[in-house]
């Protein structure tokens, strides 16, 4: 079983439309990060969310951590094409590792 | 930030075969992470890599399979030892940044095993 689910798996639409990805676990966890993946690169670290409820900014993309530090959603105002991209959610659990437990990401495809 | 580089970015490999996979970083680092990334699959932890020690492996994951060496604080190499087609994958090597709690990862290497 995954630890962490995430949804849509794939994702395709026309550029200036909204959306919103989710991660969600019957874990908490400590800390909740999201990574976006382009083609032919690693992953690149977008936000961390360490306190449930937390909303964080980034430009066009929302951030949330869940109240019980269970879940977290990435909403993308606006898409862009250079939006495109594979977004990963990766969680630490409370006294657990210190190393992250990554979902399996959206595929993400904005047209033009 | 910590910069990182994979070789062979990709390959095609025959089945039986075994390929060394590269990853050097610009800074010296403790601890450096093997991931694996099959299609529609989350990332998954191969093994960490120490100076100085064995690798330490996760379930599932073999050091006869998948020998690491790490004769340094910036470099590593991961051997994908007698491929097969369910090998085919992206690997990628990755390092924490402990103070920013983030991981820094290669570009990664994909391997085709036919």
């Amino acid at each position: 079983t995954q630890l962490l689910e995430q949804s849509p798996q794939f994702l395709s639409i026309q550029e200036g439309e909204n959306l919103t990805v989710y991660c969600n676990s019957s874990s908490v966890f400590s800390s909740l990060q999201w990574y976006r993946q382009e083609p032919g690169e690693g992953p690149v670290l977008l936000v961390t969310v360490v306190t449930g409820g937390e909303v964080k900014k980034l430009k066009r993309l929302t951030f949330q951590f869940g109240d019980a530090r269970k879940d977290s959603s990435l909403h993308i105002t606006a898409a862009q094409p250079g939006d495109t991209g594979l977004y990963l959610c990766a969680g630490l659990r409370e006294g657990g590792s210190y190393i992250p437990t990554f979902g399996r990401g959206t595929s993400l495809i904005v047209h033009p | 930030s910590a910069v990182i580089s994979q070789k062979p970015s990709r390959d095609i490999c025959q089945r039986g075969t075994s390929l060394t996979i590269q990853c050097q970083v610009d800074s010296q680092v403790t601890m450096m992470f093997w991931y694996r990334q099959q299609p529609g699959q989350s990332l998954t932890l191969i093994a960490t890599a120490n100076q100085g020690s064995e690798a330490t492996y996760e379930s599932g994951f073999v050091i006869d399979k998948f020998p690491i060496s790490r004769p340094n604080l910036t470099f590593s190499t991961l051997t994908v030892s007698n491929m097969s087609p369910e090998d085919s994958s992206i690997y990628l090597c990755s390092v924490e940044d402990i103070v920013l709690g983030e991981l820094f990862f290669g570009e990664g290497s994909r391997l085709t095993v036919l």
